[in-house]
């Protein structure tokens, strides 16, 4: 069955810090989609990076990159010189291809401190 | 280029009643899927709708409904409503063209109160 585990309820970064969300994952399907996702307080989803399972290369979007360990199930974002702005709810999601519907983790709040 | 919308913003129902939330997809999008999400906690998938028919569902009971229409925008609807079902409901499209990778782009949601 497909599974989420965020483990890290609240982070804190120092502005200009780089900081790492933890998103490990469990699925028997060969083919998957793994999305980080932003929610600030207004409460829109923004799509932040995506990292297909075949994906030789981890994927990057700007001061976003995805730390993709197959073998450990994990698709950690990392994201560099923090902003003010960054404050928000962060959700990590995948999709298995065969069933074709995402399934999100518990996320993680991600506060910047001035 | 108009992303995802949704309508309306806010509702508020009593026990009993019933809503229909709607929503239009991203341009060039023709997958559309609802979640639910409850406050402090990750959005649940409710269905997904695709040339007009109900291709996924999550685990969620028949009083909630939906519909897609040939412009691909899609109703949720729901029934009997629930104290529980109070939560914010999202809206996101997606393309099955290949290239798309089937990510899902989300409206801002319609924030729904039981009283």
């Amino acid at each position: 069955a497909q599974k989420i585990t965020q483990t890290q309820p609240g982070m804190f970064v120092q502005e200009k810090e780089a900081v790492t969300l933890d998103c490990t994952y469990d699925t028997s399907d060969p083919s998957y989609g793994l999305f980080w996702y932003k929610q600030p307080s207004s409460g829109e989803m923004i799509f932040l990076i995506y990292q297909g399972s075949y994906d030789q290369q981890n994927a990057t979007e700007g001061r976003y990159s995805l730390n993709f360990q197959k073998a450990r199930k994990s698709a950690n974002l990392v994201i560099s010189a923090s902003q003010l702005g960054d404050s928000a709810m962060y959700f990590c999601a995948m999709r298995e291809d065969f069933y074709d519907k995402v399934i999100f983790g518990p996320g993680t709040s991600l506060s910047v401190i001035p | 280029d108009a992303g995802v919308t949704q309508s309306p913003t806010h509702l508020i129902k009593t026990r009993g009643q019933q809503v229909t939330l709607r929503c239009s997809p991203k341009s060039g999008h023709d997958t559309v899927s609802w979640y639910q999400q409850a406050l402090g906690q990750g959005p649940q998938f409710i269905f997904q709708y695709y040339e007009e028919e109900e291709r996924q569902r999550g685990n969620f009971p028949d009083r909630f409904s939906g519909h897609q229409f040939p412009n691909y925008s899609s109703e949720l609807n729901v029934n009997a409503l629930l104290l529980g079902d109070s939560a914010l409901y999202l809206c996101a499209s997606s393309s099955k063209h290949r290239l798309a990778k089937n990510i899902q782009y989300f409206g801002a949601g319609t924030r729904l109160s039981v009283l």
